[in-house]
């Protein structure tokens, strides 16, 4: 069953906005990550954040994290047209398995030129 | 390094056929698992192997089942396959030396079940 909850599950921008997105799951987590995957293609690990951190940065990326909410957002800022892609959230349940990652349904996102 | 490599790229099967997909991890990572990615569905986890062993299954039939070669490298197998198990089908490898390792993930193989 899906653990995390995307949305939206579409969005439409143009180049040079920034986007958002968030992830809503519902157990107790040991870290949660962002994936990205381009048109039916493997999947390209972002960034994960760890359940006693609230916010991360990489690059143009900005994550955080509400544990006491169970959700966390996902920001690409002044975004590129390379950057249409679906946006995964994955989550370990707390004591679960490095290897079973519970994705939820992800969020597309087009970036017109 | 070389990536995750996943064989074959794309498949078509009818149903009641079986299959085999095959997946390389990285070199030195000894943890790979398997996820099904339908639209309907979307990413699921199927196994998850380590050392030669099965450490989690998914939700799944007994139809799909794995396997874990000593040189890392892994199986999955599908047995009488039906129209729904059209997928896109992940593998992903990680170190699992640490508690926040990333997992790495294959292109994927495509099977078409007509």
């Amino acid at each position: 069953s899906q653990q995390g909850e995307e949305d939206p599950q579409a969005l439409s921008i143009q180049e040079g906005e920034n986007a958002t997105m968030n992830c809503s799951y519902k157990t107790s987590i040991n870290n949660l990550q962002w994936y990205r995957q381009n048109s039916g293609r493997g999947l390209v690990h972002l960034i994960l954040i760890r359940s006693n951190e609230r916010e991360k940065h990489s690059g143009r990326l900005r994550v955080t994290l509400d544990t006491s909410k169970k959700s966390s957002s996902l920001l690409i800022t002044a975004s590129r047209a390379a950057d249409t892609a679906s946006y995964f959230c994955a989550t370990i349940r707390d004591g679960g398995s490095q290897g079973n990652l519970i994705f939820g349904k992800g969020t597309k996102l087009s970036v017109k030129p | 390094k070389a990536g995750v490599t996943q064989t074959p790229r794309y498949l078509i099967k009818t149903r009641g056929q079986q299959v085999t997909l095959s997946c390389s991890p990285i070199s030195g990572h000894r943890s790979v698992s398997w996820y099904q990615q339908t639209p309907g569905q979307g990413l699921q986890f199927l196994f998850e192997y380590f050392s030669e062993t099965q450490r989690n299954k998914g939700n799944f039939p007994g139809r799909f089942s794995g396997r874990q070669f000593s040189n890392s490298r892994s199986e999955m197998n599908v047995s009488t396959l039906e129209l729904g198990d059209s997928a896109l089908y992940l593998c992903a490898s990680s170190s699992l030396t640490s508690g926040t390792d990333t997992q790495y993930f294959g292109p994927g193989t495509r099977l078409t079940v007509l």
